[in-house]
């Protein structure tokens, strides 16, 4: 079975710091793909990135950035000058051909002032 | 475009008691699943359809039926509440090409479920 792990349960950085949620994900697919979802305190789930196992391209969004290796299984999450706003629980997920998609249990991150 | 919906938006139930949580979505895609949330572990996916007619198990199916006879609709039901199934549940939907590729999953508000 599929498994995706994300080993930080919680993370507490004051603003403007930088900050790195981690992903491993396990699968015996060649073909899949990841995502990371943002769920805010107002409890919606809202998506960020998506990246399928044939793109290692490392992708940056703004203060956002992804780093993708099929080396080491991880596709973590960067948030460069974190700010108030990012407070939220974060996802990691991965889905194959199967149709069977399996979330982390998610990151706390909290950005304090 | 409203997106994905669910209703109620809470709901208690009694031990025994059966409920459908309703979910739709005008967005024409293929793919809908439910997802049930509890605290430290994730979303766990229930059962997902392909489209109209096809539905299928995910990793925590045991007490939970699903239907999928129009695109736009994906119903949910509890038939006899435990309080197990105390949860958020989730309902999402996205296009979907088979042996493709998947897309983003566009997420209802959620419906917070206590049974008693």
């Amino acid at each position: 079975a599929q498994k995706v792990t994300q080993a930080q349960t919680e993370i507490s950085v004051v603003e403007k710091e930088d900050v790195t949620l981690d992903c491993v994900y396990e699968t015996r697919d060649t073909t899949y793909y990841l995502f990371w979802y943002k769920q805010p305190p107002s409890g919606e789930l809202v998506f960020l990135i998506r990246r399928n196992s044939f793109d290692e391209q490392n992708e940056i969004s703004g203060r956002y950035s992804w780093n993708f290796q099929k080396s080491t299984s991880s596709f973590n999450f960067t948030i460069t000058a974190s700010q108030v706003v990012d407070s939220a629980v974060y996802f990691c997920a991965l889905i194959n051909y199967g149709n069977d998609m399996r979330f982390g249990a998610g990151t706390r991150l909290t950005v304090k002032p | 475009n409203a997106g994905v919906t669910q209703t109620p938006k809470f709901q208690v139930l009694k031990t025994g008691q059966s409920m459908t949580l309703q979910c739709a979505q005008d967005m024409n895609h293929e793919y809908m699943s439910w997802y049930r949330q509890d605290p430290g572990m994730g979303l766990r996916l229930i059962h997902y359809s392909v489209g109209a007619g096809i539905t299928d198990q995910g990793e925590v199916p045991n007490g939970y039926n699903v239907s999928r006879s129009t695109t736009e609709d994906f119903p949910l039901r509890l038939l006899s509440a435990a309080p197990s199934q105390t949860s958020v549940y989730f309902c999402a939907s996205s296009s979907y090409m088979a042996g493709s590729s998947y897309n983003e999953q566009f997420f209802g508000p959620g419906t917070r479920l206590t049974v008693l």
